[in-house]
């Protein structure tokens, strides 16, 4: 079955820059694209962005554009997120999650258990 | 971006009760709107998908409906795993957008 794992907490300080690996098994893992998705304390979901299968494209979104970067490991299939410049504001959840389908790439369906990353000083 | 608006934010429920959340969408999304069920501390997990397909392994007292920018998810006969909080997200535009989330508490 489709299996996410993410790497562990961390805590950075403001202005650092961020790393977060997700590792996959279950799947074909260039098949599917991968998103990214935050949660800080409290609040709602919010997409940053996500890696296309197959081409490894990526998408990002506009809050976070010159910011984020997606990559991935195909041969160790692990994904990765990138996030510079960090603030307090950045201080939350951060899910890696599978698309639902080859075809319904938009759909992040399966979601790995999420890495808290606090920006502290 | 593609605003998504649920309500009520909060909900009061017993036990066997049937309740209904609501999304709305900024935008014609066609049927292209998910709904997550999420517990503390755990990641959010997909309930419904296409506004009325089931994800495989969910319950069949969850059902949604609803196309253009008007959605419902309607749990029946409420059980205690059910309060939980719940999303609505749309999936039109590649920048997908989450609604703002219904807790579901138990009365």
């Amino acid at each position: 079955q489709v299996q996410l794992v993410q790497s562990g907490a961390e805590v950075k300080m403001p202005g650092a820059s961020l790393k977060l690996s997700c590792k996959a098994s279950g799947y074909t893992f260039t098949s599917f694209a991968m998103h990214w998705v935050r949660q800080a304390p409290g609040q709602s979901l919010e997409w940053m962005g996500r890696i296309n299968g197959g081409s490894g494209n990526t998408k990002y979104s506009q809050n976070f554009q010159d910011r984020v970067t997606l990559t991935w490991d195909t041969s160790a299939k692990i994904a990765y997120m990138e996030l510079s410049s960090l603030g307090s504001g950045d201080t939350a959840i951060y899910f890696c999650a599978r698309a639902l389908s080859m075809t319904v790439v938009a759909l992040p369906g399966h979601w790995g258990q999420g890495t808290l990353v606090t920006v502290s000083s | 971006d593609i605003q998504m608006t649920q309500s009520p934010s909060t909900l009061s429920a017993s036990i066997g009760d049937r309740v209904t959340i609501t999304c709305r969408a900024s935008q014609n999304i066609n049927i292209w709107l998910a709904w997550f069920q999420q517990k503390p501390g755990k990641a959010p997990e997909l309930l419904v998908y296409m506004a009325s397909t089931l994800q495989s392994g969910v319950p069949s007292r969850f059902s949604g409906s609803g196309s253009g920018t008007e959605f419902t998810l309607t749990i029946n006969s409420l059980r205690p795993d059910d309060f939980a909080t719940y999303y609505c997200q749309q999936y039109l535009s590649h920048h997908v957008t989450f609604g703002q989330g219904t807790t579901l508490e138990i009365k």
